[in-house]
């Protein structure tokens, strides 16, 4: 039982080229959801899903782009990445229990920087 | 939209020392209360969930009370170990939406 896995762990990226942070998790929960980490500003929620096919957005979705074709994975494209994407990005998954997100598993991260 | 403070954003105490960190939210009405630990360069780790329905939750050394009128939850850890260090976040769900709202952490030093 892997939990949930995030790839790559470090990426750089130049000023307005795009890429896509993978996300899986094998625990078949429902729940997952897009962090970025920033200092000083705790977790922000970028995008959500409650299952196969159900993405909404969170705090902060302006510039990245999800989708949900399976369970197991929710990757997280960045269309054209820019400075202030800059960040610490998880991928969080919990069970869903009546239609709410329980306790949530964290992947170890991806550490972007964008030149 | 919900705000969570955890205060203060860092605390050092000796080896054994009983300890409470503070979590508070400005909207009470919560579905659930989750409190996590996150050691450098590494994600998160849940160490306790609380539903909206509870008081506390208990899970070795670690304590957690929820009290939602006063939007506050308190996460007590009895004898202090140095492999405690760490910073530890809190994160609240509303009873409306499924977003959960971070706090910015404590980052807590025990010292040997």
């Amino acid at each position: 039982n892997a939990g949930v896995t995030q790839t790559p762990k470090f990426q750089v990226l130049k000023t307005g080229q795009s890429m896509t942070l993978q996300c899986a998790q094998d625990m078949n929960h429902e729940y997952m959801s897009w962090y970025r980490q920033d200092p000083g500003m705790g977790l922000r929620l970028i995008h959500y899903s409650v299952g196969a096919g159900i993405t909404d957005q969170g705090e902060v979705p302006n510039g990245y782009n999800v989708s949900r074709s399976t369970t197991e994975d929710f990757p997280l494209r960045l269309l054209s990445a820019a400075p202030s994407q800059t960040s610490v990005y998880f991928c969080a998954s919990s069970y869903s229990v009546r239609g709410r997100p329980d306790t949530q598993y964290f992947g170890p991260g991806t550490r972007l920087t964008v030149l | 939209k919900q705000e969570v403070t955890q205060i203060p954003a860092a605390l050092s105490v000796p080896e054994g020392e009983n300890l409470v960190l503070n979590c508070s939210f400005t909207d009470s009405a919560i579905y659930n209360l989750q409190w996590f630990r996150q050691d450098p360069g590494k994600g998160l780790t849940s160490l306790l969930l609380i539903q909206s329905s509870q008081r506390e939750q208990t899970s070795g050394r670690l304590n957690a009370s929820l009290d939602k009128s006063s939007g506050r939850s308190t996460l007590y850890i009895a004898a202090s170990q140095p492999g405690d260090s760490a910073t530890y976040l809190c994160a609240v769900s509303r009873n409306t939406g499924n977003q959960f709202y971070f706090g910015t952490g404590t980052s807590l030093t025990v010292i040997p």
